[in-house]
């Protein structure tokens, strides 16, 4: 089955600690995302990636960081300095980072950090 | 800068009753909209991409319709079941890029 995955479903970490968030998928697809949703504020960017070994910032990219060392993959990490982490992390991608395709989202992680 | 917004914010109706979800949007000049449906918890599911060239979309029980001139697009769901019930969201992107303006959402309660 094609499509995207990310792990873990659920997060828990204490305040202060670095966090990595998986993204996978097997859509062969050149574009990758990361989108941050939080109850009433809708879902914003935080990076984005148009092909392997590159990536920009969105939105809000203040508090994380990202890889892109293979086609498939699309890491976030959490660190430390963001200060409000907790919150519903999608992982989203298309055949090209250009607006005539279909975004595709994976499953989604809950971070709670206490 | 570009702003989505979708009106309500939650709808409540009887099953088997057609409805209508709205989104409207600032800037006419889009190159696609995308309507996407979330169950709690959950991802977002992708329903139905309309390119700028388009006027509608449909996928069974669904049809989206498009209007750039007035800002508008309008999902329309037949014959609503219980299990329509979720949160439906619309999106735009940003200039010629992949990244998606969304809009915050309604969340559709279909009563048995």
């Amino acid at each position: 089955d094609g499509g995207i995955t990310q792990s873990p479903k659920y997060l828990f970490r204490k305040e202060g600690q670095n966090v990595t968030l998986s993204c996978e998928q097997n859509l062969n697809h050149d574009a990758m995302y990361w989108y941050r949703q939080d109850p009433g504020q809708g879902l914003r960017l935080i990076y984005y990636s148009q092909i392997v070994n590159d990536f920009q910032k969105g939105d809000i990219a203040e508090g994380y960081s990202v890889s892109r060392e293979k086609k498939e993959s699309f890491p976030l990490t959490v660190t430390s300095a963001q200060k409000n982490p907790t919150a519903f992390y999608l992982c989203a991608s298309s055949i090209q980072g250009r607006s005539l395709y279909e975004q595709y989202f994976g499953p989604g992680t809950r971070l709670t950090v206490t | 800068k570009q702003e989505v917004t979708q009106i309500p914010a939650a709808l409540s109706v009887p099953e088997g009753e057609n409805l209508v979800l709205n989104c409207s949007f600032t800037d006419s000049a889009i190159y696609n909209l995308q309507w996407f449906r979330q169950d709690p918890g959950k991802g977002l599911t992708s329903l139905l991409l309309i390119q700028s060239s388009q006027r509608e979309q449909t996928s069974g029980r669904l049809n989206a319709s498009l209007d750039k001139s007035s800002g508008r697009s309008t999902l329309y769901i037949a014959a609503s079941q219980p299990g329509d019930s979720a949160t439906y969201l619309c999106a735009v992107p940003r200039s010629n890029t992949g990244k998606l303006i969304f809009g915050q959402g309604t969340t559709l309660q279909v009563k048995p």
